[in-house]
């Protein structure tokens, strides 16, 4: 499968603990995205990478969320001190610059995320 | 006021109908995204568009700069089109990510 992979699929987790969650986008694709997504409601943007550089965060990422991508590949979002408001879908994306279908985010199937 | 606007927010058709849905915005934008959300929350890309029309099978997308409108058609619904449909944004001068429109929940029914 060349897709965008997320792992885990599902995370259930009590407050106040730290999770992370993994992104493995298309190989060929530099830039690479993260979202939230509520029940009910579109995704919201919370930081995307080209290569190994974060060049956008969202003022939703709190200082308690952090991405890295630190080979230009597969990226990690880790979470500290959950809370309750972070439950929701985390969503993982990829595109590339260049080439068929540039700029056309592919999407992973995403991790939901439970806090109790 | 939402940047990003969808209508209707829920939408029941029976098989066969022709529908559309559509998406208004208030900002410039670079791009315009049609997206598929099956239940589960996969997410699949069906267009990606800058101007005028796209087709792909039984799917059409329109979108009007000028107006700031886009719009997503299904001729020949069927049960499997049933996802939420969600519109994306990406804004002028504004990097690379996009804003989402809230989705349309389509319900097609046998």
């Amino acid at each position: 499968d060349t897709g965008v992979s997320q792992d885990p699929r599902h995370k259930i987790t009590k407050r106040g603990q730290n999770v992370t969650f993994r992104c493995d986008p298309i190989s060929e694709h530099n830039r690479l995205y993260w979202y939230r997504q509520t029940l009910g409601q579109g995704p919201e943007f919370l930081t995307y990478f080209q290569n190994e550089a974060q060049l956008e965060k969202s003022r939703l990422l709190s200082d308690r969320f952090s991405a890295e991508r630190p080979k230009g590949s597969f990226s990690t979002l880790e979470i500290q001190r959950t809370e309750q408001g972070d439950s929701a879908m985390y969503l993982c994306a990829s595109s590339r610059t260049s080439g068929p279908s540039y700029n056309e985010q592919f999407f992973g199937p995403g991790t939901r995320l439970t806090v109790l | 006021k939402n940047e990003v606007e969808q209508s209707p927010q829920n939408l029941t058709a029976q098989e066969g109908e022709f529908i559309t849905i559509n998406c208004s915005y208030s900002v410039g934008i670079s791009a315009l995204h049609w997206l598929q959300q099956h239940p589960g929350g996969g997410i699949v890309s069906l267009f990606m568009l800058s101007s005028g029309k796209k087709k792909h099978g039984r799917l059409i997308a329109t979108i009007n700069i000028q107006e700031k409108h886009s719009s997503l058609h299904i001729t020949a619904s069927h049960p499997r089109d049933s996802a939420v449909y969600i519109c994306a944004v990406r804004e002028d001068n504004y990097g690379q990510n996009f804003v989402f429109g809230p989705g349309t929940r389509l319900s097609v029914l046998p």
